[in-house]
């Protein structure tokens, strides 16, 4: 069966603007969460969404967002883009939520670069 | 801020030799998760051992957990060259009542040597 699919690989945007990454989970998966990744602050939780309501969300700022569909697949969305936002975003699905008891299915990522 | 770190951050050997990781992590934990990451691309799942399990063992990989002293370690033998990659340590961190979120240790950086 297909893996966690994300949209698009790479993105380059411009200081101010905003941005939406798509992730579609396992067939069946019905809990999705975000991450990001730098190289300063390494992996760090964004959100988890489960049954189009988001049930967790990270310490970032209110220009992350995210919504999830009725078909399972979601989005996330940074507004005003700052330099730091630059990094590599994980999308992760699973059955269930509470997949740190069980471990995640991730997808190959999307690289943001913000100039 | 990091609940794990990941010691050492990079190591290289040659192909065919033992290769081991250590994580030490903060706070009790349900289980403790180890992942792969090639070149800056996703991550796979690895190994998921239980904070009531000691060892585990899948192919060539051989996890620990020594709860008393909050660490753990992966082993793999008979490194490959396609073992070369990033391996992170995650635990499970409880936000409130029934809602959990994955902790990452920075991660060790291994190369095989062929």
């Amino acid at each position: 069966k297909a893996g966690v699919t994300q949209t698009p690989r790479y993105l380059i945007k411009t200081r101010g603007q905003q941005v939406t990454l798509s992730c579609s989970p396992i067939s069946g998966h019905r809990s999705v969460s975000w991450y990001q990744q730098t190289p300063g602050q390494g992996l760090q939780f964004l959100f988890e969404y489960f049954s189009e309501t988001q049930r967790n969300k990270g310490n970032f700022p209110g220009r992350f967002s995210g919504r999830q569909f009725s078909n399972s697949r979601s989005e996330m969305n940074v507004s005003t883009l700052e330099l730091g936002d630059s990094a590599l975003y994980l999308c992760a699905s699973s059955l269930i939520p509470q997949a740190a008891t069980y471990g995640y299915t991730f997808g190959s990522g999307t690289r943001l670069t913000v100039v | 801020s990091q609940q794990g770190e990941e010691d050492p951050q990079a190591l290289s050997i040659q192909e065919g030799e033992n290769a081991t990781m250590n994580c030490s992590y903060k706070t009790s934990i349900n289980n403790l998760q180890w992942y792969r990451q090639n070149s800056g691309r996703g991550l796979v799942h690895l190994i998921l051992i239980r904070s009531n399990e000691r060892e585990k063992h899948s192919g060539r990989l051989r996890v620990t957990l020594d709860t008393s002293k909050k660490s753990s370690s992966l082993l793999i033998t008979a490194s490959r060259a396609a073992d070369t990659a990033s391996y992170f340590c995650a635990t499970d961190a409880t936000i409130r009542q029934g809602a959990q979120k994955l902790v990452f240790g920075q991660g060790t950086r291994l190369t095989i040597n062929p």
